[in-house]
């Protein structure tokens, strides 16, 4: 069974904080790692993606990637309350496949 | 331009109905996915189409769940003889070939089995 597994939550940041959301995956041969952000009521859209290791940045976001330890994360800088929402990570064996997501994490920021 | 749409948005049914659930991708996009999400819960993958290769239906629960995708476009998924654990949101969504691995997801349909 390939798992993805993230943080338990709730977690909850002061505006302006950094937000640091985990995401363990099983499977090592995957390749894709992706962070989708979804509202209550809403579909998932897509934050960031990442394929290699290291770090990268899109304005805010940062995701961060070890194939290694098997551990994708993503860091949201002077988080805002509008990125309160439930942060889902999702990973994928490579070109032309589905995604296996983790459960989420619910963030909230406090103003 | 045009998103991927989903119809209906809400639907309620009594236990033992069959449903039709419907996904409209994004124009040119050649892969469409079907995904469930039960409260509380991670998306779980159903079935995924990849032009006129055969599905991959792994993520199907039962025999009771099946999809199809006509004219390489319009998919529905279909339950038959629905049970109460089949109350979710059923999202759909497309990918452009060569267009990476970004999955775009429509609105979801409501499913609530009485």
């Amino acid at each position: 069974q390939k798992e993805v597994e993230q943080n338990s939550g709730p977690l909850s940041v002061p505006e302006g904080a950094i937000a640091s959301l985990n995401c363990t995956y099983s499977d090592r041969g995957s390749q894709s790692f992706f962070w989708y952000r979804q509202y209550s009521g809403k579909s998932p859209e897509l934050i960031m993606f990442i394929y290699s290791n290291g770090d990268k940045e899109d304005g805010r976001f940062t995701a961060q990637l070890n194939k290694a330890s098997q551990y994708v994360s993503l860091l949201i800088r002077d988080s805002q309350p509008s990125d309160s929402a439930t942060y889902l990570c999702a990973v994928s064996p490579g070109a032309n496949s589905k995604l296996t997501f983790g459960k989420g994490i619910t963030l909230s920021v406090r103003p | 331009g045009a998103g991927v749409s989903q119809s209906p948005s809400n639907k309620v049914t009594e236990k033992g109905k069959d449903v039709e659930l419907r996904c409209d991708p994004i124009s040119g996009h050649t892969a469409l996915y079907w995904y469930r999400q039960s409260l509380g819960q991670g998306l779980e993958f159903l079935i995924y189409f990849q032009g006129n290769s055969a599905p991959d239906k792994s993520g199907l629960p039962s025999d009771r769940f099946s999809a199809e995708r006509t004219g390489g476009s319009v998919s529905t998924l279909t339950i038959q003889r629905t049970q109460q654990e089949d109350s979710a949101v059923y999202l759909c969504a497309s990918r452009q070939r060569g267009g990476g691995e970004t999955q775009y997801f429509g609105p979801g349909t409501r499913l609530l089995v009485l």
